[in-house]
């Protein structure tokens, strides 16, 4: 089946450590976004790309990289200078020339 | 970006239509409509979207104003399942091409009563 996959769904970090979030989309889209959501808050864009080896800063970048190494992939890496990283994480894609974004399931990343 | 005003909550009855406003007095000729829907710990999901017309599918019918200025989204026949926060988003088309950035507000929450 067609879709995004985020994994996992759970993760857990300790002070100091990077820790990497997975998207994955076998949807044949070009562009790939990473959202943020706090507890009873909208979503907001940390960073976006348009095509492979590309991408762009969204509304909340700092603390977070990206890469964009291959069309399919698009992970998101959790530095250590994320001092709040708790929250829900969101992945979507949007295929070329159409509007919709379809979403994953969402990773909730914790600090022990 | 433009911006959209929804109320924070809202109620309904199943099988009854429930109507989710949505101002967005800035919107500009070249915003679309998106709506939206997250249920609880999932992904959203997208329902509808236009930019002048009055638009239907399978899950909705989305009614603009005749000057753009509010939207509102219909559901015709609420289900327990529909009780989700929705979100009204302004999608800019520059020069023809869409970076797809939605912003996402707080949303509108559905309670659906049986």
């Amino acid at each position: 089946d067609g879709g995004i996959t985020q994994s996992p769904k759970y993760l857990f970090r300790k002070e100091g450590q990077n820790v990497t979030l997975s998207c994955e989309q076998n949807l044949n889209h070009d562009a790939m976004y990473w959202y943020r959501q706090d507890p009873g808050q909208g979503l907001r864009l940390i960073y976006y790309s348009q095509i492979v080896n590309d991408f762009q800063k969204g509304d909340i970048a700092e603390g977070y990289s990206v890469s964009r190494e291959k069309k399919e992939s698009f992970p998101l890496t959790v530095t250590s200078a994320q001092k709040n990283p708790t929250a829900f994480y969101l992945c979507a894609s949007r295929g070329r020339g159409v509007e919709t974004q379809y979403f994953g399931p969402g990773t909730r990343l914790l600090v022990l | 970006d433009a911006k959209t005003t929804q109320p924070n909550s809202m109620e309904s009855n199943e099988e009854e239509p429930v109507h989710l406003p949505c101002n967005h007095s800035t919107i500009s000729g070249t915003d679309y409509i998106h709506w939206y829907r997250q249920l609880p710990s999932q992904g959203p999901e997208y329902v509808i979207h236009g930019l002048t017309s009055n638009v239907n599918n399978r899950m909705a019918s989305l009614a603009i104003a005749e000057d753009r200025k509010s939207s509102t989204l219909i559901l015709h026949r609420a289900t327990l399942r529909d009780a989700a926060v929705y979100y009204c988003i302004l999608l800019s088309v520059a020069g023809g091409t869409s970076y797809g950035k939605l912003t996402f507000g707080q949303g509108t929450i559905l309670t659906v009563h049986p």
